[in-house]
């Protein structure tokens, strides 16, 4: 069982908008930025967000990220066939004195 | 270019040891933090260990505490992950990452397997 907590599924249509999200602990999320990595089939997770906000260079700017509180989220705007994987949050646990990730949640385009 | 690429995964018994290598290159190894996370079939990102720039400082999860040991050698830009007392459940692809300025991983490796079987 994952500390951070992911919906297992989440679905759109091409062009829609998507959101995944992850809860966490005043340990985690909550002392701590958030990141999340997307993982597409059969390959290693990619950094997609980073500090609960901010895209590496050569992330699209459809996707984006916001903490609040114990929680975050990933929106991704403009739904595109290729956003099809598994979407991972992540962040340090100060409790635990190491990383945390969510679930994961797959992100399937209709 | 940046890039990590793992080696030494395998079949191992129970109970057997196994020692993973991760190769960087493209970059000031010694500079960064480095990172082991484990993804078993069909499941999730686990993160397994951590050690520091020189080596100084490690942490590693609960389940693999004691058996486990991270280490690097930075006149050859390699980090190590030595594996003892395995069991079924440790079982998974092993994915070393670089620790990114602000945020945790920015680089993975492409991840080399582990299966513990009898």
């Amino acid at each position: 069982q994952s500390v951070l907590t992911q919906l297992p599924s989440a679905s759109g249509t091409p062009g829609q908008r998507v959101t995944i999200s992850c809860s966490g602990s005043r340990s985690s999320i909550g002392s701590n930025t958030v990141d999340w990595y997307q993982q597409l089939p059969g390959t290693a997770p990619k950094l997609l967000i980073f500090g609960n906000n901010q895209r590496p260079s050569g992330v699209p700017d459809r996707f984006s990220g916001s903490k609040s509180g114990t929680s975050a989220s990933l929106a991704i705007s403009g739904l595109q066939s290729e956003d099809e994987a598994d979407y991972y949050c992540a962040a340090w646990d100060d409790s635990l004195n190491g990383v945390v990730f969510g679930g994961g949640t797959k992100l399937t385009v209709l | 270019e940046v890039l990590l690429v793992e080696s030494g995964g395998g079949i191992v018994q129970p109970g057997g040891s196994l020692r993973l290598s991760c190769a960087a290159s493209g970059f000031t190894f010694s500079s960064y933090r480095m990172h082991w996370v484990r993804q078993a079939p069909g499941k999730g990102l686990v993160w397994v260990s951590r050690i520091n720039g020189d080596g100084s400082s490690t942490n590693y999860a609960d389940s693999v505490k004691g058996r486990f040991t991270i280490s690097r050698d930075n006149a050859k830009n390699t980090l190590y992950l030595q594996m003892n007392s395995l069991r079924a459940e440790d079982t998974a692809v092993y994915y070393c990452a670089r620790k990114s300025g602000a945020g945790l991983f920015d680089i993975w490796g492409q991840g080399t397997m582990v299966t513990v079987a009898s």
